[in-house]
């Protein structure tokens, strides 16, 4: 069972904009701004779309943003595109030292 | 250019270890940064295995904690997995990544199905 909590499934039109939730606790989103988001496409090794909570690595879009508030993370897709159908996970330090991930959302483009 | 790549044994029996190595290209496994190993059951979500440092000191997922251990190859710029006692349960894509700070990794290898079966 993963650490956090993320809806199974999301779907929108192309040109929508989509919100994935990531619910923890505070041993990790609650207490620490480590939160990364992952974007995988089938057969695919992970992508890293956003690190410290809202932080866009060199290369990514600006259509990925990312925020938090409490002990839930967001990542939002803004202008969805067919290429955004993947997989994606949010990620996050937790007390004990560990990492925690959420248990994925799969983002369909209708 | 960056690049990880996993190399092994892609079949394992249960009960026997699972030994993995990441060859790193582009990049020296002695800067600054940190190298970690996760894995992700086919069709299931990600979890992180554990990091080893350039100084050599490694940190393990408490729930592996026991049966994992990782090592540093500087002369041959990689690292090594090994997972005893495995069960069939531990059939995954084994990736390595370079970690840049917690929870953030920004190269990936692109991952090795290891199963573990008789």
């Amino acid at each position: 069972q993963s650490a956090l909590t993320q809806p199974a499934s999301i779907s929108g039109s192309p040109g929508q904009s989509i919100t994935i939730s990531c619910t923890g606790s505070n041993s990790d989103l609650g207490s620490y701004n480590f939160v990364s988001w992952y974007q995988q496409h089938p057969d695919k090794a992970p992508k890293l779309i956003i690190c410290d909570v809202a932080t866009r690595p060199s290369g990514i879009s600006n259509r990925f943003s990312g925020s938090k508030s409490g002990n839930t993370a967001s990542l939002t897709i803004s202008g969805l595109q067919p290429e955004d159908e993947a997989d994606y996970y949010c990620s996050s330090y937790s007390t004990d030292g560990s990492y925690v991930f959420g248990s994925g959302t799969a983002v369909a483009v209708l | 250019q960056v690049q990880l790549q996993e190399s092994g044994p892609g079949l394992v029996k249960p009960s026997e270890t699972l030994s993995l190595t990441c060859s790193v290209s582009g990049l020296s496994v002695s800067e600054v940064y940190f190298w970690g190993w996760l894995r992700q059951p086919p069709g299931r979500g990600l979890e992180w295995l554990g990091n080893i440092y350039p100084s050599g000191r490694s940190a393990y997922n408490p729930s592996l904690k026991s049966r994992v251990t990782f090592s540093l190859d500087t002369s041959k710029n990689q690292f090594s997995l090994k997972l005893t006692s495995v069960t069939a349960a531990e059939t995954a894509f084994y990736y390595c990544a370079r970690g840049v700070s917690a929870a953030t990794f920004d190269y990936w290898g692109q991952g090795m199905l290891v199963t573990v079966s008789s």
